[in-house]
Order: structure tokens, then C-alpha cells, then sequence
């Protein structure tokens, strides 16, 4: 049985650099979402995605997150001009809708050095 | 605005024990209270849910009780073990707002 999926599961960039994460959630969930986490700290929202859109974007930090979900399946966190404090785990979850369980994958560690 | 507070500091308790955790919120009414064990390396795992109407919740050795006039929610594990050695994350919830936020989680550790 498939859980959720995120690639890669390890990505060091430079400084100043593009970077793409990947999401492949639980087949037929239509909530997904990405977090942020330091250590020691706890997962940190970011953005909350409703089939294809995004209907709270509020966590994202600034301008150089983005994040798309175009056929409601897959989702793809974007980061522009990556900067060393972006480097944390990103977690991707799923759920069958908002406000029930959510299905965490292992999370992408992103160091950016 | 909202704060979602658990303790800091790691729980040791031995084998057989039963361990207690805090998780406190301020500036907030959730409609129900999310539990999540996460190990090193790994997402959290979902364990347990419990609504706002519901006083205490089980699930095998696991309960949670949530009071909202004390704005906290408790979750015990009775009789632990060394493979209950994790950190522990609760994350309440508000069906108007979908975003599924989390304190900085608890870690229990169990000696054998």
C-alpha cells in the first residue's frame, strides 16, 4: 500500500539556487499539505491545498515559496534564491479531507549551503 | 495570537510506568485535538483524534482527555515500553480554519 511519498529525500543546494520538492500524496486524498521542520522544533505550516487549490497560504514565509497542486494529485514545493535558513525537513502530508487524519511522508532534508 | 504549548523538556519514566503529557493552548477554541507520535528521521504518525464534546479518548494503551475550560488536553501512555520512546505532537484543530497546526512536541523516554 502506497503512503505518501516525497522525493528527494535528501537535496543540498547553494546558496542562491532553485529548488524543487516533490509530493506524491495517498491516491483519492484531496487534503494536502506542506510543513517545515527545525529540529527540536515541531512542524511549522506552511501551505494547505484543497484539490487543486490553495486555500490557506499563510504559512508560506515570503515571496520565494511557492507551491502547486495543478491536477490535485501531485504537489510541488518550489524555493527561489534558497537561503541558508531555509534549510530544514519539508513534510508533505495528505488527508482524505481537511479536519480528519493527516498521512505524513518522511520529508525532504534540504540543506542549502 | 495562538499558541500551542508543550513541555520542553524530555519525559524519562520507566518501563511500566504510566507517562503524562501537557498540551496547552492559549487564543484558541478548537473543535477537536489532534495526537501525532513522530520517531527520529521520520513524519509524524496520527494516533489519536478527540472533539471537543468527548472528555477522554482510548485507543489501546493510549488516552487523551481534552478540557476546554482548562484549554488543555492530557495524553497518557499506561503500562510503557521502550518502543513508546518518541517524540509526541498535539495539534489542535477548528473545522473553520483547515490549517493543521503543531506544538513543538514532547519526548518521552522509556527505560528499560
Amino acid at each position: 500500500g502506497a503512503g505518501v511519498s516525497q522525493t528527494p529525500s535528501n537535496k543540498v543546494t547553494e546558496k542562491g539556487k532553485y529548488v524543487e520538492l516533490r509530493c506524491d500524496p495517498i491516491s483519492g486524498h484531496t487534503a494536502l499539505y506542506w510543513y517545515r521542520q527545525s529540529l527540536g522544533q515541531g512542524p511549522e505550516f506552511l501551505i494547505y491545498f484543497q484539490g487543486t487549490g490553495a486555500a490557506d497560504d499563510s504559512g508560506l514565509p515570503n515571496d520565494r515559496f511557492f507551491a502547486v497542486r495543478p491536477e490535485g494529485s501531485v504537489s510541488t514545493l518550489k524555493i527561489q534564491r534558497t537561503e541558508r535558513g531555509d534549510s530544514a525537513v519539508y513534510l508533505c502530508a495528505s488527508s482524505p479531507s481537511a479536519n480528519t487524519e493527516a498521512f505524513f511522508g518522511q520529508g525532504t532534508r534540504l540543506t542549502v549551503v | 495570537s495562538q499558541k500551542i504549548e508543550q513541555n520542553s523538556e524530555a519525559l524519562n519514566i520507566q518501563e511500566g510506568k504510566t507517562a503524562t503529557l501537557t498540551c496547552n493552548y492559549t487564543n484558541y477554541s478548537p473543535a477537536y485535538l489532534q495526537w501525532y507520535r513522530q520517531d527520529p528521521g521520520r513524519g509524524p504518525v496520527f494516533l489519536l483524534l478527540i472533539r471537543e464534546n468527548e472528555k477522554e479518548k482510548r485507543k489501546e494503551r493510549l488516552k487523551v482527555t481534552f478540557d476546554t475550560t482548562l484549554k488543555q488536553s492530557l495524553f497518557h501512555i499506561t503500562a510503557s515500553q521502550p518502543a513508546d520512546s518518541a517524540t509526541y505532537l498535539c495539534a489542535p484543530g477548528d473545522y473553520g480554519n483547515n490549517r493543521l497546526a503543531f506544538g513543538k512536541g514532547n519526548q518521552v523516554v522509556v527505560i528499560p
